[in-house]
């Protein structure tokens, strides 16, 4: 059974960098037939991909456009777990941050981790 | 972007009645070399991250209550519960991935009359 477990501060300050760390079990972030991603939620922006990775012979990666210069997402296969670092964070970043998995042969996220909520404020 | 707008925002219905959500996408969401609509529904309970219903429109995740069906095709979908359980109480989202940036709808809150 894949859970995802996910650790990080909870309090940012304007202008730093938010990261976030999603530990996984029961799978691997290097599989071929898996695709780990990254989901914020508020209650003005409602729930927003950030982006994800995977491994198919080589890493990939996809961010959303609006984040794209500002956002990094990195697998770390000797820990299992995978990453969220994004720079620069104002108010609006402020969310309900998740990890999520989509195995193959399904497409949609199928396993969540718990959510971490991060407030930026001074 | 792919804008995924559902309808209603909110919903009462009895317990024991059909409860009915529907969801635009701004395009087609239709892969025409498998014949897969790429859209899924989720469940939102207060507290919880969503939890995956329903994949390629109509497929029922493992363990979730056939109670909860999908249907519809290219841009046009919906998601059934046909009959309401206490449980049911949640908001309800779907979500295209037919092309990043992957996006949801605006969610629908089912209570309980």
């Amino acid at each position: 059974q894949v859970q995802l477990q996910q650790s990080g501060p909870r309090l940012v300050k304007p202008s730093q960098t938010l990261s976030l760390t999603c530990a996984i079990s029961g799978d691997s972030v290097s599989s071929n037939s898996a695709i780990w991603n990254w989901i914020r939620q508020s209650p003005s922006r409602g729930l927003e991909w950030l982006g994800r990775t995977y491994y198919k012979s080589k890493w990939f990666l996809d961010y959303a456009p609006s984040l794209d210069s500002r956002i990094s997402i990195n697998p770390d296969t000797s820990k299992n777990q995978l990453s969220l670092q994004l720079n620069s964070v104002t108010p609006e970043d402020t969310a309900v941050y998740y990890c999520a998995r989509v195995a193959a042969g399904v497409g949609a996220f199928g396993v969540w981790g718990q959510g971490t909520m991060v407030t930026v404020s001074s | 972007d792919i804008v995924m707008t559902q309808s209603p925002d909110s919903l009462t219905v009895s317990l024991g009645e059909r409860a009915t959500i529907t969801c635009k996408s701004s395009q087609s969401v239709l892969y025409s070399s498998n014949n897969k609509n790429y859209l899924a529904w989720y469940q939102q309970k207060r507290g919880q991250p969503p939890k995956l219903l329903i994949y390629w429109a109509s497929t029922r995740e493992s363990g979730v209550p056939d109670r909860f069906s999908g249907s519809g095709s290219g841009t046009d979908f919906t998601l059934t519960i046909s009959s309401l359980q206490a449980e049911d109480v949640a908001v309800y989202y779907c979500q295209q991935y037919y092309s990043p940036p992957l996006t949801f709808g605006g969610g629908t809150k089912v209570e309980i009359k």
